[in-house]
């Protein structure tokens, strides 16, 4: 079945580390994006990609970087520059602005 | 600024009973319209989409929505409530101004009680 994975679900960061979060999509999509939820603010997007080799900042870039090598995989590091790292990110891919998203399941970021 | 509203935190509903989600929103041009559904811990998950056509769309699990252009309203209905339909719903607004970009609001947990 086609569909997006994000891993790991779970994953703790200590204070001044660097992590990634994976996002890979076997659905074909051009576009990708990665979203940052917090509780009673919707979503809002950290960056988004409609091609290989391109990105785009979205509305909360800071501290945050990505990659597109491949059209099946958007990667998410979250940099110590990030000093509110705890939240709930999603991964998600499009194929054209008339079919809505396709969402990975989710990973909780969690600084210790 | 482009925006999305849902103006309710949360809608209490009796099973059985009727159910509306409310949103509105504030973009330009003729845009496209979306609702989604999150359970805990869980990604978003796709019920429904406007684009074009007829005002009350259909959509996934009995839900349906109505979209009113001179009111810029997108609410999300079903005609009777189950315990099972209890989660997070999101409005999301897609502006037809070209690129991918989504806006979507706050989202509105719904509670259906038995």
């Amino acid at each position: 079945d086609g569909g997006i994975t994000q891993s790991p679900k779970y994953l703790f960061r200590k204070e001044g580390q660097n992590v990634t979060l994976s996002c890979e999509q076997n659905l074909n999509h051009d576009a990708m994006y990665w979203y940052r939820q917090d509780p009673g603010q919707g979503l809002r997007l950290i960056y988004y990609s409609q091609i290989v080799n391109d990105f785009q900042k979205g509305d909360i870039a800071e501290g945050y970087s990505v990659s597109r090598e491949k059209k099946e995989s958007f990667p998410l590091t979250v940099t110590s520059a990030q000093k509110n790292p705890t939240a709930f990110y999603l991964c998600a891919s499009s194929i054209n602005p008339g079919h809505g998203y396709t969402f990975g399941s989710g990973t909780r970021l969690t600084v210790v | 600024a482009q925006s999305v509203a849902q103006p309710e935190d949360q809608v209490n509903v009796a099973e059985g009973n009727p159910l509306t989600v409310k949103c509105t929103y504030s973009v330009s041009g003729n845009p496209y319209l979306f609702w989604y559904v999150q359970y805990p811990n869980r990604g978003l998950q796709f019920l429904l989409k406007y684009i074009t056509g007829d005002n009350l769309v259909k959509g996934s699990y009995g839900f349906e929505a109505e979209f009113n252009k001179s009111q810029t309203s997108f609410h999300l209905k079903k005609p009777s409530a189950l315990v099972s339909d209890s989660a997070l719903y999101f409005c999301a607004v897609r502006p037809d101004t070209g690129g991918f970009k989504t806006i979507f609001g706050a989202g509105t947990r719904l509670f259906v009680k038995a």
